[in-house]
């Protein structure tokens, strides 16, 4: 069984510009979930994905955006880069709604100069 | 907003010593779960709590979650260098979507 992978590993980007993290989610797994996580602090939830659709979000600007395929892997958008967005992105994949366990993959270190 | 706050936020103590750590919230969560992460990786899950005044042991770990179902706490007995790391806590509300604590750093000196 794969767990979840996260790509790329690291990124560097200048400030105004747009990224794309990607996340493979759990085998069997069908609802997930994005978390910025800065330095030293709890993961912030974004929001989630259930079955290609957004399923809850957190207190975000409408510049993060994401995307779930049919095959239940998910993509995060963030356009117009700020100083503020330097920080760890986390995805999550559960196998269905209701309080299930949630896996982490081990995330994208995103550096914003 | 949900907000789970832990303490203490930091922890340091010596290899063989006990500790607690603390995940309190005003709101009430269906499900509690504890996580540990290393630098530059995800959080791993530890254990998931669901009912009130539950108690799970894993090894040296105790977790116990709240009457209430709105705190949690997490014992070490013999920490170990190993034991070294953030200590999340995340409620889970219906929906699935999953609130993290401010996170404990806990160190071991040998």
């Amino acid at each position: 069984e794969t767990g979840v992978t996260q790509s790329p590993t690291h990124l560097i980007k200048t400030r105004g510009q747009q990224v794309t993290l990607r996340c493979s989610s759990q085998s069997g797994h069908n609802t997930v979930s994005w978390y910025q996580q800065a330095l030293g602090q709890g993961p912030q939830f974004i929001f989630q994905y259930y079955r290609e659709e957004e399923n809850g979000r957190g207190n975000f600007p409408p510049r993060f955006s994401g995307l779930q395929f049919p095959n239940y892997s998910s993509e995060l958008n963030v356009n117009a880069l700020e100083l503020d967005d330097s920080a760890l992105y986390l995805c999550a994949s559960s196998p269905r709604l209701a309080g299930e366990t949630q896996y982490f993959g081990p995330g994208t270190r995103l550096l914003v100069l | 907003t949900q907000l789970l706050e832990q303490s203490p936020q930091f922890l340091s103590i010596q290899e063989g010593e006990n500790l607690t750590v603390y995940c309190n919230s005003s709101s009430v969560f269906s499900s509690l779960q504890w996580y540990r992460q290393e630098p530059g990786e995800g959080p791993v899950l530890l254990v998931t709590v669901v009912t009130g005044g539950e108690v799970k042991k894993l090894k040296r770990l105790t977790f116990q979650f709240g009457d209430a179902r709105k705190d949690s706490s997490l014992h070490i007995t013999a920490a170990q260098p190993g034991d070294t790391g953030l200590y999340l806590c995340a409620g889970a509300e219906p929906g699935n979507q999953f609130y993290f604590g401010t996170g404990t750093s806990l160190t071991v000196i040998p």
